[in-house]
């Protein structure tokens, strides 16, 4: 089940302009998980995080794992209009014997030129 | 590299009929596996995971079931599909530990 908090549920955005996520728990993580999923597709992952205070970049999209380790933010840079799609955190556990997630609800990006 | 498929990407089905999606894996061994459900574009609901061949594990309590009768290939089933069925099935592997990369999807339509 989900047990994140994503923000903002939805965000309209122009062109250009730059997006900001987030997502945050109360349970720590020690995997911080980014996805973008297009209306039809299954999630493509977008960016991993592994470490508390690790930064990471993916051509114009930045993530961070946030050094408490229960929250995560992401950021696209110059949007455009490839951007659209819905994006999803994920924390989980590397310790156990295997990789359970837990989802954030989404965050559901518009673009307009 | 690996690869992800899911079979059939579409399917409309009556209630009352049985199910069977199925997902194969490529270019790895001994993967977990795992089948989640999404309703409304939103929300990915985790229904059953796989450490190993035989091995199923269940999230939610349903009128669906999960078996793994290769290594590399997972199915859903029903004995008899509900209304409330409805959605877009995923599935996805991970290496142990490991980070989860999902398939397309199959979309079900119960009518």
């Amino acid at each position: 089940g989900q047990q994140l908090n994503q923000s903002p549920q939805s965000m309209f955005i122009q062109e250009g302009e730059d997006v900001s996520m987030n997502c945050t728990s109360s349970s720590i993580f020690n995997t911080w998980l980014w996805y973008k999923q297009d209306p039809g597709e299954g999630p493509v992952l977008l960016i991993a995080l592994y470490k508390a205070g690790e930064l990471t970049s993916n051509g114009r999209l930045t993530a961070q794992f946030g050094i408490t380790r229960k929250d995560s933010f992401l950021n696209i840079s110059a949007s455009i209009p490839s951007d659209v799609g819905i994006y999803f955190c994920a924390g989980g556990d590397r310790t156990g014997s295997w990789g359970k997630l837990q989802f954030g609800a989404g965050t559901q990006v518009v673009v307009t030129p | 590299s690996q690869t992800i498929h899911q079979w059939p990407a579409t399917l409309v089905q009556p209630v009352g009929s049985p199910l069977s999606l199925e997902c194969t894996v490529e270019g790895t061994s001994n993967p977990n596996l795992y089948w989640y459900r999404q309703a409304a574009g939103r929300g990915l609901q985790l229904l059953f995971y796989s450490v190993g061949i035989g091995q199923i594990s269940s999230e939610v309590p349903q009128n669906l079931s999960a078996s793994r009768p290769q290594d590399r290939q997972f199915i859903l089933s029903s004995k008899k599909l509900l209304l409330s069925d409805s959605g877009f099935y995923l599935c996805a592997w991970s290496p142990p530990s490991g980070t989860q990369y999902f398939g397309p999807g199959t979309r079900l339509t119960v009518l």
